[in-house]
């Protein structure tokens, strides 16, 4: 079946440690996006990257850090930088020249709290 | 700055009501608004819209855009407890082809 695996599905994180997140797909799109989703604020962009080797800050890039060297994943680290991690992580994926096209395809999430 | 806003953010009724959802946007160089229904985790993919006037339809769910009033309603008639969830709603421009998404509405349906 195609489609988007993030893993691990529950993530707990010491204060003033790196983690990262995982978002493979088989779906063979193009763009991949993390947001983050918080209670009461919808889903916010973290980082994109529509090609291979590149990829571009959103709105809220700040203490997280990302890369792209297949097309097929797209790691999301949290940095120590990143004040309060604790959030629900949504990595999503579309195919061709984006989302207003096509819409998202969402992973079924990573939920990440600092102990 | 791209926004989109949702109302009401919650919303209680009983099987069988009929509810409107309600989403308004200011995006530049707008281009589609979609609705998603988010369950457990990931959100599923309902309408995207790109015309103003027409309305989709899918089963009990239907929504239509007002790209004069930058606004869009879902609705949805007879509803079941299967369709509590949060509804989301997103509006994409031609800038980057990010989704900017409102809020939320947490829809609760009773028995």
């Amino acid at each position: 079946d195609g489609g988007i695996t993030q893993s691990p599905k529950y993530l707990f994180r010491k204060e003033g440690q790196n983690v990262t997140l995982s978002c493979e797909q088989n779906l063979n799109h193009d763009a991949m996006y993390w947001y983050r989703q918080d209670p009461g604020q919808g889903l916010r962009l973290i980082y994109y990257s529509q090609i291979v080797n590149d990829f571009q800050k959103g709105d809220i890039a700040e203490g997280y850090s990302v890369s792209r060297e297949k097309k097929e994943s797209f790691p999301l680290t949290v940095t120590s930088a990143q004040k309060n991690p604790t959030a629900f992580y949504l990595c999503a994926t579309t195919r061709g020249t984006g989302p207003i096209n096509y819409g998202y395809t969402f992973g079924s999430g990573t939920r990440l709290t600092v102990v | 700055e791209d926004k989109v806003v949702q109302s009401p953010l919650s919303l209680v009724v009983h099987e069988g009501d009929t509810v409107t959802l309600n989403c308004s946007y200011e995006v530049t160089n707008f281009r589609s608004l979609l609705w998603y229904k988010q369950e457990k985790k990931a959100p599923t993919f309902l309408f995207m819209l790109t015309s103003s006037g027409i309305e989709k339809k899918s089963g009990r769910l239907s929504s239509i855009l007002d790209k004069k009033e930058l606004f869009s309603i879902l609705n949805i008639t007879a509803t079941q407890t299967g369709d509590s969830a949060v509804y989301l709603c997103a509006a994409g421009g031609t800038s980057y082809g990010k989704l900017t998404f409102g809020q939320g509405t947490i829809l609760t349906v009773h028995p």
